[in-house]
């Protein structure tokens, strides 16, 4: 119930290419899905979000697509450059008893531009 | 604005030995939630604090705990570790808990257990 499938688990693109990850989730509870970006040596950094009321999110290069009936959604990088080479996780973030909210994350992708 | 910062970043242990790792968030940030960081199991959430009061457990053992002050630093404290427990711990601190807003992570600390 409080799994986010994510994939691939690894990705190469070439250098202006399009990367594109995806996740999947079961927990209907979800009602805010972020997506961080994390470098070696460093904690994850939000790059993305969105709400399960809006279809797509674009922010620069960067734009999430979000399927509720199918309880999918992917983010989707444009012209990716080698500074994009990072991990990227989903996740979903539902409230809990007592307060507060509490994020669930997806396995992770680890994405490599080459030139 | 300084962002959230931990200590130590890394650290050896042995099993059988105890741990405390201390977190300290965003300036007004009064939420603070730990997550384990593993290479098999991911981000797994551990708890959250706010106010000094734990509200919101992962599923992790009662050798997994902490705290958290008035001035809303945190410290989670690991007893009798054992080999499995070696990863990256994060803490993260958020403004307002009750709204879907962002957490900001820190840099971690490593934990080895040897």
């Amino acid at each position: 119930q409080q799994q986010v499938k994510q994939s691939p688990q690894s990705l190469i693109v070439q250098k202006g290419g399009i990367s594109i990850i995806n996740c999947a989730y079961e927990n209907t509870a979800f009602d805010y899905f972020p997506w961080y970006q994390q470098f070696p040596g460093k904690g994850p950094a939000l790059l993305i979000a969105i709400r399960p009321d809006v279809s797509e999110k674009k922010e620069g290069r960067f734009t999430i697509s979000f399927n509720k009936s199918a309880k999918q959604f992917s983010l989707h990088i444009m012209d990716s450059q080698p500074g994009d080479s990072a991990t990227y996780f989903c996740a979903g973030e539902s409230r809990v008893t007592g307060g507060g909210n509490k994020l669930t994350f997806g396995t992770g992708t680890q994405l490599k531009v080459e030139l | 604005k300084a962002g959230v910062t931990q200590t130590p970043r890394y650290l050896i242990k042995t099993r059988g030995q105890q741990v405390t790792l201390s977190c300290s968030p965003i300036s007004g940030h009064r939420s603070v939630s730990w997550y384990q960081q593993t290479p098999g199991q991911g981000l797994q959430f551990l708890f959250e604090y706010f106010s000094e009061t734990q509200r919101n457990k992962g599923n992790f053992p009662g050798r997994f705990s902490g705290r958290q002050f008035s001035n809303s630093r945190s410290e989670m404290n690991v007893s009798t570790l054992e080999l499995g427990d070696s990863a990256l711990y994060l803490c993260a601190s958020s403004l307002d808990p009750s709204g879907s807003v962002e957490q900001f992570f820190g840099p971690g600390t490593r934990l080895t257990v040897l």
